[in-house]
């Protein structure tokens, strides 16, 4: 089975800080992607990695920045952290492009304060 | 750009009766469709797809056919149980999955679903 984790469930941090969020997968997949889940709004795409330092923006990158040292492992960056940044974090990664399925961690909830 | 519309949720319903999500999307050419269903404390897992006009997805009873003419993938369960209680995603890809666009997901809004014993 793919596993996809990221290293918090729950995180509480103040404006102004900088917050690192972290994911790993466990099946060599080329492709990762970060999003934010709103309710009303469904998942949106932050940023997206398809190779190792290889990244491009999504839909609503303002305010955040990635980072991706290795294959297996993907962050997300909040600069300095702002309250409208208060949501649930998704990261999954792809399988091949024949498969095309994303698999997903089960989400860091961040509360900016 | 593409996107995807969902049925206004929060949908409820006893044990046993016929499920129906509705699902439309706007996109360019023939993208891939996915319902993908995130369970309580969880996250998302794919539930079923299709990837070209006509096809049906199914599993775990629920079915969706990619409907071209009326950009439509709804998702059909002829019998739902408490265990279905989750939140449905509706999405798409590019055509393209293995070029450029990296099959990024183009998400509707979710549906929270609840079934009653």
């Amino acid at each position: 089975d793919v596993k996809v984790t990221q290293s918090s469930r729950y995180l509480v941090k103040r404006t102004g800080e900088k917050v690192f969020l972290e994911c790993v997968q466990d099946m060599d997949h080329e492709n990762m992607f970060w999003y934010r889940q709103d309710p009303g709004l469904g998942l949106r795409l932050i940023y997206f990695s398809y190779d190792v330092k290889m990244k491009e923006k999504g839909d609503i990158p303002e305010g955040y920045s990635v980072s991706r040292e290795k294959k297996e492992r993907f962050s997300l960056i909040l600069e300095s952290a702002s309250t409208n940044q208060t949501s649930m974090y998704l990261c999954a990664s792809r399988s091949t492009p024949a498969k095309n399925i994303q698999y997903f961690g089960a989400g860091t909830r961040l509360s900016v304060l | 750009g593409d996107s995807v519309t969902q049925m206004e949720g929060p949908v409820t319903l006893s044990e046993e009766a016929f499920l129906t999500i509705n699902c439309t999307y706007t996109a360019t050419g023939y993208p891939s469709l996915f319902w993908y269903v995130q369970y309580p404390g969880e996250g998302l897992q794919l539930l079923l797809k299709a990837t070209k006009a006509d096809d049906k997805g199914s599993n775990k009873g629920f079915e969706a056919t990619y409907r071209k003419e009326t950009t439509s993938f709804h998702l059909e369960k002829g019998s739902v149980q408490v265990s279905d209680s989750a939140v449905y995603f509706c999405a798409l890809s590019p055509p393209n999955a293995g070029g450029t666009s990296y099959g990024k997901l183009t998400f509707g809004q979710g549906t929270i679903l609840t079934v009653h014993p």
